[in-house]
């Protein structure tokens, strides 16, 4: 099986950095992806990590550390438009379907 | 398509009737995947096909729901005999390869059971 931890609830301040960790337990790993969902709306995919270290995206960048079963997402120069829930998800083995963590709620406060 | 599109975008049901939701994944897509999402917590698989094929489906509650996505029309998921905990938004996706990583989401079905 698979699981993924991430924390339920992030606050911070616009123009901020703010970094989502996750852990994953799996029984094979295949690659760590971040979505992010605004209220109401759908995922969208946001980044991608298969191999250790950092993606950079803009003002997103991923971490992956696979030797720790960890990762996170960080998020610089915060936008009050970030505000949304953050997902990070792993595929099982067959790359049928996308196990996805709790989601991480990220209020931006002016 | 350019994009998934789910319909219809809302929907209200009494316990004990059909329910029956629509997707159209990205023309090229063969992989279409439904989840289903309760009070904005954590996506809950049910089942992918490849193509016409069913390709996972452990996680469907196989009493009440089934699936479909035959050539030439749109993907179906189908409630049998609706609880008030199926209560949630069916998002569908769909996705060029099988690796999974990368998902394409359509806006979802909020499905409401009364």
């Amino acid at each position: 099986g698979q699981s993924l931890e991430q924390p339920s609830e992030v606050t911070a301040v616009e123009g901020a950095i703010v970094q989502i960790n996750c852990t994953y337990q799996t029984s094979g790993f295949y690659g760590l992806s971040w979505y992010q969902q605004h209220d109401g709306g759908a995922p969208t995919f946001l980044s991608y990590n298969a191999l250790d270290g950092l993606e950079e995206t803009g003002r997103f960048s991923s971490f992956l550390s696979r030797s720790d079963s960890y990762g996170y997402l960080l998020l610089q120069e915060l936008q009050m438009k970030d505000s949304a829930s953050y997902f990070c998800a792993v595929p099982n083995n067959a790359g049928n379907m996308l196990t996805f963590g709790g989601g991480t709620r990220l209020m931006v406060k002016p | 398509g350019e994009e998934v599109a789910q319909t219809p975008k809302h929907l209200v049901r009494g316990e004990g009737q059909k329910a029956k939701l629509y997707c159209a994944p990205i023309k090229g897509h063969s992989y279409v995947f439904w989840y289903q999402q309760v009070l904005k917590n954590e996506f809950k698989f049910l089942i992918s096909f490849q193509n016409e094929n069913v390709f996972d489906e452990t996680g469907m509650p196989k009493e009440r729901f089934s699936a479909k996505c035959l050539p030439n029309s749109p993907c179906s998921l189908e409630i049998q005999a609706t609880k008030l905990e199926d209560s949630a938004v069916y998002f569908c996706a769909s996705s060029p390869d099988r690796t999974g990583n990368t998902i394409y989401f359509g806006e979802g079905s909020w499905l409401t059971v009364v």
